[in-house]
């Protein structure tokens, strides 16, 4: 049975930092590409980033609102994905959740996902 | 960037039919995932691909996609179907995922 267990949330100060880690098991973390999604209070899912899996050149993607801010990297001896977060707004206040991607040339969707972690960022 | 647009709300009383839409432009074009999210839990892949279903997921979830708009369609909506909902697609010239702003589903 696949497992995704986020922890590292809390609350931080605006300009602070925050360390996110996503325990993997159930499947052969090594090949998976991993992603973060995040969710603010009452709004909807939005896609943080994407490492893909070494094999794949560990490429890492990221959406405009936390690149350069963000850093995401994994531990594939640990089977752990990791979310580095830097310079912190109050507008990264938000349930952050790991997913796994499944890609097929053509289309990507997240097949598997953990139940979030919860990040408060005020004053 | 690649937006897109799903109704906010959508009701219907139980065991009718409730379809949701996803528009964006040329979405046909593209592939469609669909998720289930319901309060408090993570989201649940419910369709795939447009029209495939994940195992475990009841045939009573189905979805199209055509032309400018994608469409999740829920027959015989129970109490339990009461969730967000929101499609999905994959950006090829960004390699992102976008999501639609998502749809509560409510069953009167």
């Amino acid at each position: 049975e696949v497992q995704l267990v986020e922890s590292g949330g809390g609350s931080v100060r605006p300009g602070g930092s925050l360390r996110l880690s996503c325990a993997a098991s159930g499947f052969t973390f090594s090949d998976a590409w991993m992603n973060w999604v995040r969710q603010a209070p009452g709004r909807g899912l939005e896609w943080v980033g994407r490492v893909k899996a070494k094999s794949s050149g560990e490429t890492r993607d990221y959406a405009a609102p936390v690149k350069g801010r963000f850093t995401i990297s994994r531990d594939d001896s640990k089977n752990t994905l990791f979310l580095q977060m830097n310079s912190l707004t109050t507008e990264d206040t938000a349930v952050y959740f790991c997913a796994t991607d499944y890609c097929s040339g053509t289309t990507c969707y997240l097949n598997y996902w953990g139940q979030g972690t919860l990040v408060t960022v005020s004053p | 960037s690649y937006v897109l647009t799903q109704p906010p709300s959508v009701s219907v009383a139980p065991g009718q039919t409730a379809r949701i839409t996803c528009g964006g432009n040329n979405i046909g074009s593209k592939s469609v995932h669909w998720y289930q999210q319901k309060p408090g839990q993570a989201p649940v892949l419910v369709v795939y691909d447009d029209r495939d279903r994940p195992s475990g997921i009841p045939e009573r979830f189905s979805g199209s996609n055509s032309g400018n708009t994608a469409t999740l369609t829920i027959s015989r909506v129970e109490a339990g179907d009461e969730a967000d909902y929101y499609c999905q697609v994959w950006d090829f010239r960004n390699d992102h995922v976008i999501f639609g702003e998502g749809t509560k589903l409510t069953v009167l």
